[in-house]
């Protein structure tokens, strides 16, 4: 049973930066063709693909490249990201989920980030 | 990117309705498509993915259809637990894109 649950402040300003972490259990960043995924959702609206780690690489939306670190702490089976300028546009619930280049198996809950001054 | 356009936005149906929601792709995705349900204040879990597969756990009145850039999620016989957003993915070209999503209620 994979669970994930992500983490990170509820509320920043606008330009600071975000750092969220994806806890997750019952399987292993270690496994080959595995892959984490950050994926975010303005309320009411679609869904948006970040960033993903998948066999030591890392990927991101060309969109959004330039603000955008995905790393990895293996150890703690956890995965970080870093959003840096965040603005009130950037407000949204965001989800980390297991894989990369196909369906997304398994969510987390989701944590919500409010950024306003 | 891939466009993805998902039809109708909204959608009311009877319990025991058969529904169909449709997802065009601006391009041959080759099928490399999944479905999500997200029911209001969850996060989305997988319904169908590769077009037609059902991922474990899932009813079988949810199929999935289609090929090139059409596709279509039909849910047969309606349950009152299907009320939920319904999204599209395709994950055949980087990076994977979503459609718009479809809220499903009842009449």
């Amino acid at each position: 049973q994979v669970t994930l649950k992500e983490s990170g402040p509820g509320m920043l300003q606008p330009s600071q930066t975000l750092s969220l972490t994806c806890t997750f259990s019952g399987t292993s960043l270690s496994t080959s063709n595995m892959g984490l995924s950050w994926l975010r959702q303005p309320s009411g609206k679609g869904l948006e693909w970040l960033a993903s780690i998948w066999n030591n690489d890392n990927y991101y939306n060309p969109s959004l490249r330039s603000r955008l670190t995905i790393s990895k702490e293996t150890s703690k089976n956890q995965v970080l990201l870093k959003f840096t300028s965040m603005e009130p546009a950037d407000t949204a619930t965001y989800y980390c989920a297991w894989g990369y280049g196909g369906p997304f198996d398994y969510w987390g809950q989701g944590v919500m980030v409010t950024v306003s001054s | 990117d891939i466009q993805m356009t998902q039809s109708p936005a909204s959608l009311s149906a009877s319990l025991g309705e058969t529904v169909t929601i449709e997802c065009r792709a601006s391009e041959d995705i080759y099928s490399n498509l999944a479905w999500y349900q997200q029911k209001p204040g969850n996060s989305p879990q997988l319904l169908i993915y590769d077009a037609n597969s059902l991922a474990d756990g899932v009813p079988s009145r949810f199929s999935g259809s289609g090929s090139g850039t059409q596709y279509s999620l039909k849910i047969n016989s309606l349950q009152s637990e299907d009320v939920a957003s319904y999204f599209c993915q395709q994950y055949n070209n980087y990076p994977d894109t979503f459609g718009a999503g479809t809220k499903l209620e009842l009449k």
